[in-house]
């Protein structure tokens, strides 16, 4: 496709919920982040992964949150028993990794609502 | 602490005039420093991207300065449209890992 693509746009979850959130990067990008923005806040790292290896999960906020990308294109970030802390906007966005002006590129993001 | 510091949070202007939106990092090493726009409900598009070397880049009507010695740039909107409501969000790519460090952004509503 032409850009990143995020499904779903939206996603209401009951608290306990597990939840799945997928992303397809742009074809042949190298790199793909997670990220999560709080409402009036910037997004915060969660993940990154060059091709299919998850090179940095760190910013990854429990061991509630788990991401994969397993052929290097299509991530998925998985939410287990999800909580209200968890609603957020979740941004992906992918990048083709070569040199210092490489642009990342950000799909519209998924709005997760537990209630 | 938040490694990149964005200020004013929140501006509203009329339309047709100019303001300037801060952006003060500490991320070490830099690598370079790009300006989004995020429309609401959409992700972030850059609008200009600045290596260390470079003190200014324009893009129509958005013009970004950088001073990598005091870690300080700015992005100046000239003659603002309503289209210009947005959140703007500095963003500094760490040299080495490919991390980017998010600022909190400066939301600026453009009113006729």
């Amino acid at each position: 496709g032409a850009g990143v693509s995020q499904s779903p746009r939206y996603k209401v979850a009951k608290r306990g919920q597990d939840v799945a959130l997928r992303c397809d990067p742009i074809s042949g990008h190298v790199s793909l982040f997670w990220y999560q923005q709080a409402l009036g806040q910037g997004p915060e790292f969660l993940t990154y992964f060059q091709n299919e290896a998850q090179l940095d999960k760190s910013g990854l906020p429990s061991d509630r949150f788990f991401a994969e990308r397993p052929e290097g294109s299509v991530s998925t970030l998985k939410i287990q028993r999800t909580q209200q802390e968890d609603s957020a906007v979740y941004l992906c966005a992918s990048s083709l990794n070569r040199g210092r002006e490489t642009e990342a590129f950000f799909g519209q993001g998924t709005r997760l609502t537990v209630v | 602490k938040n490694q990149v510091e964005q200020s004013p949070q929140s501006l509203i202007i009329l339309e047709g005039k100019n303001c300037t939106l801060q952006c003060n990092y500490t991320v070490s090493p830099f690598s370079n420093l790009r300006w989004y726009k995020q429309d609401t409900g959409r992700g972030p598009v850059s609008l200009t991207i600045m290596t260390f070397s470079e003190n200014t880049k324009s893009n129509g009507r958005y013009t970004a300065t950088l001073d990598a010695d005091t870690k300080q740039s700015s992005l100046h909107i000239t003659a603002s449209q309503l289209s210009d409501s947005a959140s703007y969000i500095c963003v500094v790519s760490l040299y080495g890992n490919n991390r980017l460090a998010f600022g909190k952004g400066n939301q600026v509503v453009v009113i006729p």
